[in-house]
């Protein structure tokens, strides 16, 4: 079991479909990410919030739509996806101090595009 | 963004020590080096991390070469548990931006 819980594990959705994942962590972290993994392929950023504020967003296209309602609770919005959008996509969390805060990942949702 | 490089692969057997390369040749001086690994079908997990002298902690030692342009991450006795990704990070100014290089795969036979 992870600190960080993501939901749902596992997601199948058709290109017309709006859907969400969920984050959440409560060890009073300030800093939450979106990472994007393909198989066999390092994790890749995509966006940072920090004090529930967006800091980073790594030029993602606009059919992600990431949102933080309060510090413990993280969304990531899809629509109309594409199949290359397929992938797991894990959630993270640290105190958001440069060099002194380890990320803490989910397991990730495996997110199906068909 | 800062890119590290590393082994694809390495081989290890259990209960031995096993030194894991990195080079990170773009450095400079405030950049940190995050070591994370990941094992299969979870999410990646932090190892250690350091800026200039050497680090150990209870997984892990990450001996910092001198000019800082390379690290090597020791695990030192290998487990069966210890087969996963492993992946050297340079964390730059842009605090909270870290970029995950190719990673090296650990295999550890019995």
């Amino acid at each position: 079991d992870t600190e960080v819980t993501q939901t749902p594990k596992h997601l199948v959705m058709g290109m017309t479909n709006k859907k969400s994942l969920k984050c959440e962590q409560h060890m009073g972290h300030r800093a939450m990410y979106w990472y994007k993994q393909k198989a066999k392929k390092p994790p890749e950023l995509m966006f940072v919030y920090s004090y529930e504020k967006l800091s980073i967003n790594e030029s993602v296209p606009s059919r992600f739509s990431p949102e933080c309602p309060n510090s413990s609770l993280l969304n990531l919005h899809l629509h109309a996806l594409q199949p290359e959008d397929s992938a797991l996509y894990l959630c993270a969390s640290s105190q958001g101090r440069r060099g002194k805060s380890p990320l803490h990942f989910g397991n990730g949702t495996r997110l199906t595009v068909t | 963004d800062a890119k590290t490089t590393q082994p694809n692969s390495m081989e290890s057997n259990e209960e031995e020590p096993v030194h894991l390369p990195c080079n990170h040749s773009t450095i400079s001086g405030t950049d940190y080096i995050h070591w994370y690994r990941q094992l299969p079908s979870q999410g990646p997990e932090y190892v250690i991390h350091g800026l200039t002298s050497n680090v150990n902690n209870r997984m892990a030692s990450l001996a910092i070469a001198e000019d800082r342009k390379s690290s090597t991450l020791i695990l030192h006795r290998a487990t069966l548990r210890d087969a996963a990704v492993y992946y050297c990070i340079q964390e730059g100014n842009q605090g909270g931006k870290l970029i995950f290089g190719q990673g090296t795969e650990l295999s550890v036979k019995p």
